[in-house]
């Protein structure tokens, strides 16, 4: 199983600052990797696919990088609904989450 | 509205059995492959279950694999999870999720998911 690690668990960062989130693959995954954003009480949405395209009606303040074993996620300038959980997944072998890092205002 | 939508969650005994359903709309249901993930209180995101748009590839996760069965009524626009031999691991929320539209592969990434349904395995 491709195991999936996010760095750091919480970050915490002020509105208009930019955050980068860290996600990493115990072996290579090309670039079949998602980034999904979750709020209490509700189900995940897809922010990024194939590591760097956009999914629909995301923001351009949302931004994948990275190949192989090492993504990140940039978030600029970050606005109040942005403070929530994000995970990454990989879908190259089945499908695992990394185990999530909460964005919290600081 | 594009949308899906869980029901059949409840309280259930160790060893019990469930039955869960997910109503898509919006959306031509049988042209995607469909997937339920599950998310335990306060933990992360797991993977469970898998079925291509025509049912002919199935996957499971390795701890519900021989307990739990995934299938689809595209008639109907419905998903369904059945679950046997429930323990009280699992316990959690669980959603059903979307294969992207534009997927070439059988993996790819989950573009709509549900507002998830609690089961809670205890006695």
């Amino acid at each position: 199983e491709i195991v999936m690690t996010q760095s750091p668990a919480t970050l915490s960062v002020s509105p208009g600052e930019r955050a980068t989130l860290s996600c990493r693959a115990s072996q290579s995954i090309s670039n079949n990797l998602a980034w999904y954003q979750q709020k209490p009480g509700q189900g995940p949405r897809l922010l990024i696919y194939h590591a760097s395209t956009r999914a629909t009606s995301v923001s351009d303040r949302f931004s994948g990088s990275g190949s192989g074993t090492e993504f990140t996620l940039t978030i600029s300038s970050l606005r109040s609904e942005d403070f929530a959980v994000y995970y990454c997944q990989q879908y190259d072998n089945s499908w695992t989450f990394g185990q999530g890092t909460k964005v919290e205002i600081k | 509205e594009v949308q899906l939508v869980e029901s059949g969650g409840n309280l259930v005994q160790p060893g019990g059995s469930l039955r869960l359903s997910c109503a898509a709309s919006g959306f031509t249901f049988g042209d995607l492959g469909m997937s339920w993930v599950r998310q335990a209180p306060g933990k992360g995101l797991e993977w469970v279950s898998y079925i291509s748009s025509s049912s002919s590839n199935i996957y499971y996760a390795d701890s519900v694999g021989g307990r739990f069965t995934i299938s689809r009524d595209n008639a109907k626009n419905s998903l369904y999870l059945q679950m046997n031999s429930l323990r009280d691991e699992d316990t959690a929320v669980y959603y059903c999720a979307r294969l992207r539209v534009g997927a070439t592969y059988v993996f790819d990434a989950f573009d709509l998911w549900g507002q998830g349904t609690v089961v809670t395995v205890s006695s």
